[in-house]
């Protein structure tokens, strides 16, 4: 089993609707947990960081966390052509000694027009 | 800069070879990342330095692969007898304080795009 599981896709949304990103996570200590956009040929760029349980909103994205079930997920409203790209779940122990990033595969999203 | 920086940003070299990444964190960032992505994966995790030392090197795939933080700024990985499975975009990542949450966020350099011919 993969300790970050992501859906690889490709997921397909209309222009203006919600895309809906999940993520699992096998590690139960896992402290932080992050979504990253990453367009073709490019790094991954933070788009939102999440610690607690429930959800976090920044603009139009909506990331939520329940940790009973080891779950993350990324809700864009209004979605925009350009945010067509691939996201990536990441997790992290964020306790010292455990801070590096385990990354899913990603979950590649295109928005139609 | 502003920026986490690498160079090369390209580097292609053939099998045998020696090869250095370099990676200029953001300033004032204690911790600093490697990381390797092959296509259509994720990155997955090399190295991490805390200030000079390094904290977990648990990534380094074999001992062809080494790097260093000599004065916990600039970070040089280096690649020995360069095998063709070495191909990879080589992401280097800072941030600010590991392990404090709303510190810990790592924020990615643009990659060095390594091709072993």
């Amino acid at each position: 089993q993969k300790e970050v599981e992501q859906n690889s896709g490709p997921l397909s949304v209309p222009e203006g609707a919600i895309a809906s990103l999940n993520c699992t996570y096998s590690d139960r200590g896992s402290q932080s947990f992050f979504w990253y956009r990453q367009y073709s040929g490019k790094s991954p760029e933070l788009i939102m960081s999440i610690y607690s349980n429930g959800d976090k909103e920044d603009g139009r994205f909506t990331a939520q966390l329940n940790k009973a079930s080891q779950y993350v997920s990324l809700l864009i409203r209004d979605s925009q052509p350009s945010d067509s790209a691939t996201y990536l779940c990441a997790v992290s122990g964020a306790n010292f000694g455990n801070e590096k990033l385990t990354f899913g595969t990603g979950t590649r999203l295109t928005i139609i027009p | 800069g502003a920026g986490v920086s690498q160079t090369p940003s390209n580097k292609v070299t053939e099998k045998g070879k020696y090869v250095e990444l370099r990676c200029d964190p953001i300033s004032g960032h204690t911790a600093l990342y490697w990381y390797r992505q092959s296509l259509g994966q994720g990155p997955e995790f090399l190295i991490y330095f805390q200030g000079t030392g390094a904290a977990d090197d648990s990534g380094l795939p074999n001992d062809r692969f080494f790097a260093v933080r000599p004065e916990g700024s600039v970070s040089t990985l280096k690649i020995q007898r360069t095998e063709r499975g070495d191909s990879a975009v080589y992401l280097c990542a800072s941030s600010f304080i590991p392990g404090l949450k709303s510190k810990d966020t790592q924020y990615f350099g643009p990659g060095t795009r390594l091709t072993v011919l």
